[in-house]
């Protein structure tokens, strides 16, 4: 099975606060990415990754950056977090490099409260 | 980008009922998931099913993708079917719906 964790379940930070998510994934997935979730406004896209030291700006990347040093692991950054920051963030990986096309598997999800 | 339409946006049933969530999207789609979020928030792989019908225990999809549009059928629902079912479907990206809340009970 498809094993996607990411780092907290829940994390509390303070405006102006720089803030680090980790996503691994374990099946050698090629695809990585990293969602929003907000009620009202669903899952957003914010970046996405096909390689290693690549990167794509999704349809909300403002305010956010990423790293994808290995294979297995997308951070998701927060240079200066603010209170609109808050959210619930979804990492999900992919197996090939095909275009969108192929079946995404969800972490756990983390809760993030900007104060 | 394909816009994704879920119906009904709320359902309450009785526990041994059986249901059907519809999906409708804009465009032709390479990919279509269903998804159930759990209370905990994390997303639940259901079926990723582009075309035609696949069946898991209780549950069974089938997406027609020549008329855009996909159906999860729940059967004798449980009280643990509760939570949000999200469809998503993508030509390049995944797409998601609004989600049905799904309220199952006793």
């Amino acid at each position: 099975d498809v094993k996607v964790t990411q780092s907290s379940r829940y994390l509390v930070k303070r405006t102006g606060e720089k803030v680090f998510l980790e996503c691994v994934q374990d099946m050698d997935h090629e695809n990585m990415f990293w969602y929003r979730q907000d009620p009202g406004l669903g899952l957003r896209l914010i970046y996405f990754s096909y390689d290693v030291k690549m990167k794509e700006k999704g349809d909300i990347p403002e305010g956010y950056s990423v790293s994808r040093e290995k294979k297995e692991r997308f951070s998701l950054i927060l240079e200066s977090a603010s209170t609109n920051q808050t959210s619930m963030y979804l990492c999900a990986s992919s197996l090939l490099r095909t275009s969108g096309a192929d079946e995404q598997f969800f972490g756990p999800g983390t809760r993030l409260t900007v104060l | 980008g394909i816009q994704v339409e879920q119906s009904p946006p709320d359902l309450i049933l009785q526990e041994g009922a059986n249901s059907t969530l519809r999906c409708n999207f804009s465009d032709s789609v390479n990919n279509l998931q269903w998804f159930h979020q759990n209370p905990w928030g994390q997303l639940i792989n259901l079926f990723y099913i582009p075309s035609g019908t696949k069946q898991n225990g209780r549950l069974s999809a089938t997406t027609v993708a020549t008329e855009r549009y996909s159906l999860l059928y729940i059967s004798s629902s449980q009280t643990t079917d509760s939570g949000v079912y999200f469809c998503a479907g993508s030509g390049s990206r995944l797409t998601f719906g609004e989600g049905t809340q799904l309220t199952v009970n006793p």
